[in-house]
C-alpha cells in the first residue's frame, strides 16, 4: 500500500523556470492537500481540495496553482518560480466529512531549490 | 485566526524517561486534533486523532489528552527510547472550514541512550 506518492523528491530550477510536482494517493480520500515546510515557518497549507473538481486556496496560495485531475491526483504548479519558493512541499489526504474525520496521510515530500 | 504553538521548542530527555509535549490552541472550536511525527527528511507520520467530543486516545506507548475548554492537548510518550528521537507536531481543524488545518512548529526530541 503505497498512501500517498510524490514526485519528484528533488528538484532545482532557475528562476522564471515553471514546473508540476505531482502527487497521487491510493486510499480513495476525499480531500487532498498541498503544504510548504519552512524552517521558522512551520507548515503552511497553500491549497486544498475537498473533493474531486473543487478547489481552495489555503495560507500562501500566491505563486502557485493546482490541479485535482480526478479523486487520485493533485498537482502543484509553479508558473515562473521565485527564490522565496524554496521550500520542502508536502501533499496529503484525507477523508473528510463522514461520520469521523480520518488522519492525514503525509508524502515523503519534494525538495525544491530555486536559483 | 487560529493558533498553535508548542512548548518547548527541543527537549532533551535520557532513554527510560517519561515526558509530556504540549500543544496549545487559541481558538477551541475544533473539529480534532492530530499529533504527528517527523523524522528528518521525511515527511509526517499520523501518530493519534482526537475528535473534538473525545478526551483522549492511546497507541501504545503514547497517550494523548484534549482539553477544549482550555485550548491545550498533550502528546505523553512513556518509557521513551532513543528510537522515538523525532519531532512532534499537532494539528488542530476547526469546526468551520472543516478540511483545513493549522499546525504548530514542533518540538524536536532527543532521547539520549
Amino acid at each position: 500500500n503505497a498512501g500517498v506518492t510524490q514526485t519528484p523528491k528533488f528538484q532545482v530550477l532557475k528562476t522564471g523556470q515553471s514546473m508540476t510536482l505531482q502527487c497521487a494517493q491510493d486510499m480513495n480520500h476525499n480531500s487532498m492537500y498541498w503544504y510548504r515546510q519552512d524552517p521558522g515557518m512551520g507548515l503552511r497549507l497553500i491549497y486544498y481540495s475537498a473533493s474531486e473538481g473543487t478547489t481552495d486556496k489555503g495560507e500562501v496560495p500566491n505563486g502557485y496553482n493546482v490541479s485535482r485531475l480526478n479523486k487520485r491526483e493533485f498537482s502543484l504548479r509553479l508558473e515562473s518560480a521565485a527564490p522565496s519558493q524554496t521550500s520542502v512541499y508536502f501533499c496529503a489526504s484525507s477523508e473528510v466529512g463522514t461520520a469521523r474525520d480520518q488522519p492525514q496521510h503525509f508524502g515523503d515530500g519534494t525538495r525544491l531549490s530555486i536559483l | 485566526k487560529q493558533e498553535v504553538t508548542q512548548i518547548p521548542a527541543a527537549l532533551s530527555v535520557p532513554e527510560g524517561e517519561n515526558l509530556v509535549l504540549n500543544c496549545s490552541f487559541t481558538d477551541s472550536a475544533i473539529y480534532n486534533l492530530q499529533w504527528f511525527r517527523q523524522d528528518p527528511g521525511k515527511g509526517l507520520t499520523s501518530l493519534l486523532l482526537i475528535q473534538s467530543s473525545q478526551r483522549e486516545q492511546t497507541s501504545g506507548r503514547l497517550n494523548a489528552s484534549l482539553d477544549k475548554s482550555s485550548g491545550r492537548s498533550t502528546l505523553y510518550i512513556a518509557a521513551s527510547q532513543p528510537g522515538d528521537s523525532a519531532t512532534y507536531l499537532c494539528a488542530v481543524r476547526q469546526e468551520t472550514n472543516a478540511g483545513k488545518s493549522t499546525f504548530g512548529d514542533g518540538t524536536t526530541l532527543t532521547v539520549k541512550p
